[in-house]
């Protein structure tokens, strides 16, 4: 059983770029939600998707933006990016069940890199 | 806003020892979850407390969930090297509808042999 899958490893940006992030969910699961981690930090809430939509945003300017596709996996976009977005972005998946709680299982992360 | 705080934000003690890492918040979470993460990786599930008082055993780690719900502590007896990590807790808001996890800083534990 595969878990959650996270792509590229690592990437390497110059400031005003674009950037993509993929995430495969484990499987079983239906909703996907990104978090960012800076050096030293927790990690913080970016966004959820399920059913393709977003359905929870967190503290993020609007040069974040997201897509699930119809096979659960997601997309993470990062416009114009500035050197503070260098971070860990972590993808982690769960099963919205609204009876359980909402255990969430991470990817590997990707490591971006701002210069 | 809703916040964790984590204590010691550091540990460095020797195999062998026992320790216990503070989860703490002044707002009520439907449930808590510990992780422990490697350098560059991602975190890793440990356990997931739901009801208030609850304590839950996993090998050498004690997880016990504050009776509000509001704090939680997770104790390890006889550390060894290999639980050396960042120990993060991330609560789930109560009354929320199971969207965002809420971290804390997180615990970097070293343990020496």
């Amino acid at each position: 059983d595969a878990g959650v899958t996270q792509s590229p490893t690592h990437l390497i940006k110059t400031r005003g770029q674009q950037v993509t992030l993929r995430c495969s969910p484990k499987s079983g699961h239906d909703t996907v939600s990104w978090y960012q981690q800076a050096l030293g930090q927790g990690p913080q809430f970016i966004f959820q998707y399920y059913e393709e939509e977003e359905r929870q945003r967190g503290n993020f300017p609007d040069r974040f933006s997201g897509h699930q596709f119809p096979n659960y996996s997601s997309e993470l976009n990062v416009n114009a990016l500035l050197l503070g977005d260098s971070a860990l972005y972590l993808c982690a998946s769960s099963f919205l069940d609204w009876k359980t709680t909402d255990t969430q299982y991470f990817g590997p992360g990707t490591r971006l890199t701002v210069l | 806003t809703q916040l964790l705080e984590q204590s010691p934000q550091f540990l460095s003690i020797q195999e062998g020892e026992n320790l216990t890492v503070y989860c703490n918040s002044s707002s009520v979470f439907s449930s808590l979850q510990w992780y422990r993460q490697e350098p560059g990786e991602g975190p890793v599930l440990l356990v997931t407390v739901v009801t208030g008082g609850e304590v839950k055993k996993l090998k050498r780690l004690t997880f016990q969930f504050g009776d509000a719900r509001k704090d939680s502590s997770l104790h390890i007896t006889a550390a060894q090297p290999g639980d050396t990590g960042l120990y993060l807790c991330a609560g789930a808001p109560s009354g929320g509808s199971q969207g965002n996890l809420i971290f804390g800083k997180g615990t970097k534990l070293s343990v020496k042999p």
